[in-house]
């Protein structure tokens, strides 16, 4: 199975910030298939991002998705409050379906 | 709109079974697949496996494999999921969430609310 790393484990930021998370595969993702959530506590995770670059429907355009292959990359373009919470990347390019461990996003 | 709503807090002794349930509505039932995924208190997500809501095929990551039985009820769109031989392991919340219907591979776009199950004796 792919194993996805992320980091860092843990971001703290202030609102406005620019912020890049990273997510590593311990194989290439077949044809960029690659998701981003975004957990608040206490819910269900929200998709962010499929295809490593396309925006879910109704998600900001200030989240931004790219990469290729076994690295990609989650931006946030300037934080806002309600931002601070649990990302995970997922691979869905090949069974079984894996998760990344997460990155928390902090207030500073 | 569309919508998963998951069965309430289930509390089950170690060796038992639970059955979690996952009511769809918003969208017709055959064009998407349902995949589970838990979470253990403070830990990451995992998957379980996929049933699709077109023919009922399902798969099971080898993890659950034998242990699990996902099932659908096409007549209120609901999908279940059991999962036998329980352990303080599976203390966990279970999530349903809607994918493809044809491959188990999909990422997931709506999710339910989730269901606490708590394994202890």
């Amino acid at each position: 199975e792919i194993v996805l790393t992320q980091s860092p484990g843990t971001l703290s930021l202030s609102p406005g910030e620019r912020v890049s998370l990273s997510c590593r595969a311990s194989q290439s993702v077949s044809a960029g298939y690659l998701a981003w959530y975004q957990q608040k506590l206490g819910q269900a995770p929200r998709l962010l991002i499929y295809g490593a670059s396309s925006r879910a429907t109704g998600i900001p355009d200030r989240f931004s998705g790219s990469g290729s292959g076994t690295h990609f990359t989650l931006s946030i373009s300037r934080v806002e409050p309600e931002d601070f919470a649990v990302y995970y990347c997922q691979q869905y390019g090949s069974s079984p379906i894996t998760f990344g461990q997460g990155t928390r996003l902090d207030i500073k | 709109q569309v919508q998963l709503v998951q069965s309430g807090v289930e509390v089950e002794e170690p060796g038992a079974s639970v059955t979690v349930s996952c009511k769809t509505s918003g969208y017709t039932f055959a064009n998407y697949g349902v995949s589970w995924v838990r979470q253990a208190p403070g830990q990451g997500l995992q998957w379980m496996g996929w049933i699709s809501g077109y023919n009922g095929h399902s798969i099971y990551a080898q993890e659950f494999q034998g242990r699990v039985t996902m099932a659908t009820d096409t007549s209120t769109s609901t999908v279940y999921m059991e999962l036998r031989s329980l352990t303080s392991d599976d203390t966990a919340v279970y999530y349903c969430a809607r994918g493809n219907y044809y491959i188990s591979t999909d990422a997931f776009d709506i999710w339910g609310q989730g269901t606490m199950v708590t394994v202890s004796s």
